[in-house]
């Protein structure tokens, strides 16, 4: 069946660094690739996402690639902020909309 | 505004009392699902809709059960709860995946619950 594995976390970071989290997917088939971020007492929002291979999805300075020959769907970001401090959750959709998450990196971004 | 709505937020009840959460969505959305997430396990599926009427099983169903009598809503109930049912609910919705499209899912802000 279809699964995601994204690396552990937690993550802690500085403002300004680098940030990414590993991603990758078990899947048949093409499915569609998403993050999703959730704040501290609320839902998950969708953050970006991919429907293809090479596909890059990008929002408010997070990108991630579809990448197919690596089955992976990193998370970067060039510069964070403690705003972006939240729970990330790479997740994938085939056309069953039988949607997979991963388990979830929680991210703190210190001043 | 779009939205997925949940009742209630929190809730603490004891073993065995009946409970439902409601979940609301105003995107004229197809497909319903409701998920657990619980601390290193990511979010579970419990039970999904893919449209009025037509319900099936997720990846964690025992204990559950839920109905589509209506397109914006999709409670989920819990006829006998347990402590192992303590967990963060969540519902969302989408559009269905008609077209070959996979669309992303709108979520309610969580449910706690605190089977005691």
């Amino acid at each position: 069946g279809n699964s995601v594995t994204q690396m552990e976390g937690p993550v802690t970071l500085s403002e300004e660094a680098f940030l990414t989290i590993n991603c990758t997917y078990t899947a048949t088939g093409y499915p569609s690739l998403f993050w999703y971020v959730q704040y501290p007492g609320e839902g998950l929002q969708l953050l970006l996402k991919a429907t293809k291979a090479d596909d890059k999805g990008s929002n408010k300075g997070f990108e991630a690639t579809y990448r197919k020959e690596t089955t992976s769907f990193h998370l970067e970001k060039g510069s964070v902020q403690v705003s972006d401090s939240a729970v990330y959750f790479c997740a994938l959709s085939d056309l069953d909309n039988d949607m997979r998450f991963g388990a979830g990196t929680r991210l703190t971004v210190k001043p | 505004e779009a939205q997925v709505t949940q009742n209630p937020r929190y809730l603490i009840t004891v073993t065995g009392k009946k409970l439902t959460v409601t979940c609301s969505q105003n995107m004229n959305h197809e497909y319903m699902s409701w998920y657990r997430q619980d601390p290193g396990l990511g979010l579970r599926q419990i039970y999904y809709s893919m449209n009025v009427e037509v319900t099936d099983k997720g990846d964690v169903p025992e204990g559950y059960k839920v109905s589509r009598k209506e397109k914006r809503n999709f409670p989920l109930i819990l006829e006998s709860p347990s402590p192992n049912q303590t967990s963060l609910y969540f519902c969302a919705s989408s559009l269905s995946s008609a077209g070959g499209t996979n669309q992303p899912q709108h979520f309610g802000d969580g449910t706690r619950l605190s089977i005691l």
